[in-house]
């Protein structure tokens, strides 16, 4: 069955601080990834995504990922965390059907102490 | 930048009563997905729609849920007669194409209690 898996709920870093947000996918083709972030109030805003070509993906706000497909993994990275980055970041798998809805994991807080 | 926009951000209902949630997806998008988070659990998808109609649905989506698109802009999620576990958050997301890695664009959410 398809799925996401994200192992952590919550995380707390200092703010400088290096982060790296886990996220598992188990998929029969080989998927398109995304990571979304959800501030307070906001909706769901597409930080990156990954499809084909270079496993190493760049996003908005200094975030990347790496696609590992022997691990299953789509880990999301930033060298250094700002306090605005402070949100709930979800992992998701697609397609998930015919019209393209999405496969979403739980979500990881992320808390970052000044 | 263009944004889907959802009203209202909170509701607050009885079990049995009927709910409308609303939303405004991004004006040249042609699929309109409706997703569901309940407290500490995953975003699930509810149903897409095309065309003016349903194109796909979880198995979340039985009856008591219904979604149009009423004019040209709106597209709505009704629950006919809400029960205690519907409360969630619910998402409106929108894209132009359906296939491939096209990005959805989501709503802020309406967090729906049913009391």
């Amino acid at each position: 069955a398809q799925s996401v898996t994200q192992p952590d709920i919550h995380i707390t870093v200092s703010e400088g601080a290096s982060l790296e947000l886990r996220c598992n996918y188990s998929y029969g083709a080989t998927p398109y990834l995304f990571w979304y972030v959800q501030s307070p109030g906001q909706g769901l805003q597409l930080l990156l995504k990954y499809f084909s070509g270079d496993t190493l993906v760049q996003g908005i706000k200094g975030f990347e990922a790496e696609f590992k497909r022997s691990q299953s993994s789509f880990n999301l990275r930033k060298p250094s965390v700002h306090w605005s980055d402070a949100a709930e970041y979800f992992c998701a798998v697609g397609p998930g059907g015919s019209q393209g809805n999405l496969i979403f994991g739980k979500g990881t807080k992320l808390s970052v102490k000044p | 930048e263009p944004e889907v926009t959802q009203t209202p951000s909170h509701q607050v209902t009885q079990m049995g009563q009927e709910v409308i949630l609303r939303c405004v997806p991004i004006s040249n998008h042609l699929y309109f997905y409706w997703y569901r988070q309940i407290l500490g659990q995953k975003v699930e998808f509810l149903v897409s729609f095309y065309n003016n109609e349903i194109s796909e649905k979880s198995e979340i989506f039985d009856d008591q849920f219904s979604v149009e698109r009423p004019d040209g802009s709106n597209f709505t999620l009704k629950i006919r007669s809400t029960k205690l576990e519907d409360s969630a958050m619910y998402f409106c997301a929108s894209r132009f194409l359906a296939g491939g890695p096209e990005t959805q664009y989501f709503g802020p959410g309406t967090r729906l209690l049913v009391l």
